[in-house]
């Protein structure tokens, strides 16, 4: 059973472009949380997706969207790339329809922003 | 004030020790509670999860909530090396439905030989 898969794992953009990562969740999950994980914090919540619909968001600008499929799998994508962006961009997969809220999370996409 | 308190570290224990990690929280409506663990650039991996107070064991690890306190331990039994990584406690106000982690900084674990 494949897990929560995730690419690239890495990535190098400059300031001011835009970058797209991808997200497949875990074998029977409808649910994908995006998180930030910044050098020495724990992970931040940027937003989640169900149903192809943005369900919540956290205290991040609109230069972060998303998408997600029909297939659950989802996209991140940020424009207009800061210095401040580069962190560890975590995915998580969840079935909270099944009353299964444990969520679980890819190895992540280390991006790097110089 | 953040949301979730958590030292970082790092604790640095000798093979066999019992190990405590804890989380401080401020939002009551915090219900469900989890610890993660992350191991050196890769993603976190759940160990436990719990809903409200009590205790929960799974293998050498426990997990203790005590809500009236805002207080959550991960007990760790004959740690081993391996155990070194990043422990990272996680919360949420709804288990089920849209819900969203609210993350600790985490904590070191070195286990030396």
């Amino acid at each position: 059973d494949a897990g929560v898969t995730q690419s690239p794992t890495h990535l190098i953009k400059t300031r001011g472009q835009q970058v797209t990562l991808r997200c497949s969740p875990k074998s029977g999950h409808d649910t994908v949380s995006w998180y930030q994980q910044a050098l020495g914090q724990g992970p931040q919540f940027i937003f989640q997706y169900y149903e192809e619909e943005e369900r919540q968001r956290g205290n991040f600008p609109d230069r972060f969207s998303g998408h997600q499929f029909p297939n659950y799998s989802s996209e991140l994508n940020v424009n207009a790339l800061l210095l401040g962006d580069s962190a560890l961009y975590l995915c998580a997969s969840s079935s909270p329809g099944q009353g299964n809220a444990e969520a679980f999370f890819g190895q992540g996409t280390r991006l790097t922003v110089v | 004030q953040k949301e979730v308190e958590q030292d970082p570290g790092p604790l640095s224990v000798p093979e066999g020790a019992i190990v405590s990690l804890n989380c401080t929280y401020s939002n009551s409506a915090f219900q469900y509670f989890m610890w993660y663990r992350q191991y050196s650039r890769k993603g976190p991996e759940l160990l436990m999860y719990t809903y409200s107070s009590g205790n929960k064991e799974d293998g050498r690890f426990t997990a203790q909530v005590d809500k009236s306190s805002k207080y959550i331990s991960l007990f760790i039994r004959d740690s081993q090396p391996s155990d070194s990584a990043t422990y990272l406690c996680a919360m949420s106000e709804r288990g089920t439905g849209f819900q969203k982690l609210v993350f600790g900084t985490g904590t070191r674990l070195l286990v030396s030989p």
